[in-house]
């Protein structure tokens, strides 16, 4: 069972372009979350969704930021013009469609590192 | 607000020795889930272990155990027999049940063990 996938890894944009960070859950998971971290930092929620609908988008800044996951594909994390500010590892974590413990534990990818030049 | 409070930013640890990382955290949900996770120097983040709030008996993953006390709102990791792959940052977190289950994070604990 393959897990968590993100791609790209590593991503290089400079200022004012636009990066789009992709993430496919694990088999079977149907809840997908987005989380930043940035240097020396521990990780801050950004937006939780599941297939067609973002359940909560509460942690997202309010503009240049935006997910989508869609009924066929991965998840897409988008940020429009960006600034040396976003620049920080983006991690997807997806859980189950299950009841209790099990759908509350969130299993990481590997994350994708954002630099800003 | 729900926040996670881990008070050590660095400990370091003889191999093969045990160490503790402490935690606390604060709701005012009654239902909710305990963490502790890696990130290793490749950045991965990995579940080590996780408890039930409704649960009183600790959790145990091999060499990892939990201190789970409710009325304090603490969950202590405690790592036996530590190894040199243990050489990680451990964040500690929390979800609370039901709705929109973001983890809240604590900002880690940066562990070394020495040889």
């Amino acid at each position: 069972n393959a897990g968590v996938m993100q791609n790209p890894r590593h991503l290089v944009r400079r200022r004012g372009q636009e990066a789009r960070l992709r993430c496919s859950p694990m088999k079977g998971h149907s809840h997908v979350y987005w989380y930043r971290q940035l240097p020396e930092e521990g990780l801050k929620f950004m937006v939780y969704l599941q297939k067609e609908n973002i359940i909560d988008e509460s942690g997202m800044p309010k503009e240049r930021f935006s997910a989508e996951f869609p009924k066929e594909g991965p998840s897409i994390l988008r940020i429009q013009q960006v600034v040396r500010g976003d620049s920080a590892a983006y991690f997807c974590a997806s859980s189950p469609n299950r009841i209790g413990l099990a759908q509350e534990t969130q299993y990481f990818g590997p994350g994708t590192r954002l630099l800003v030049l | 607000a729900q926040t996670v409070t881990q008070s050590q930013p660095e400990m370091s640890v003889q191999e093969a020795e045990t160490v503790t990382l402490s935690c606390t955290y604060d709701t005012s949900e009654n239902n909710y889930y305990l963490f502790w996770y890696k990130q290793p120097p490749s950045r991965q983040m990995i579940l080590v272990i996780r408890q039930e709030a409704y649960k009183q008996q600790n959790a145990t993953e091999n060499r990892f155990s939990v201190n789970f006390q409710k009325a304090a709102k603490s969950f202590s990791l405690k790592i036996s027999d530590s190894q040199l792959g243990d050489t990680a940052m451990y964040f500690c977190a929390f979800t609370t049940q039901g709705g929109s289950e973001k983890l809240v994070f604590g900002k880690g604990t940066k562990l070394t063990v020495n040889p």
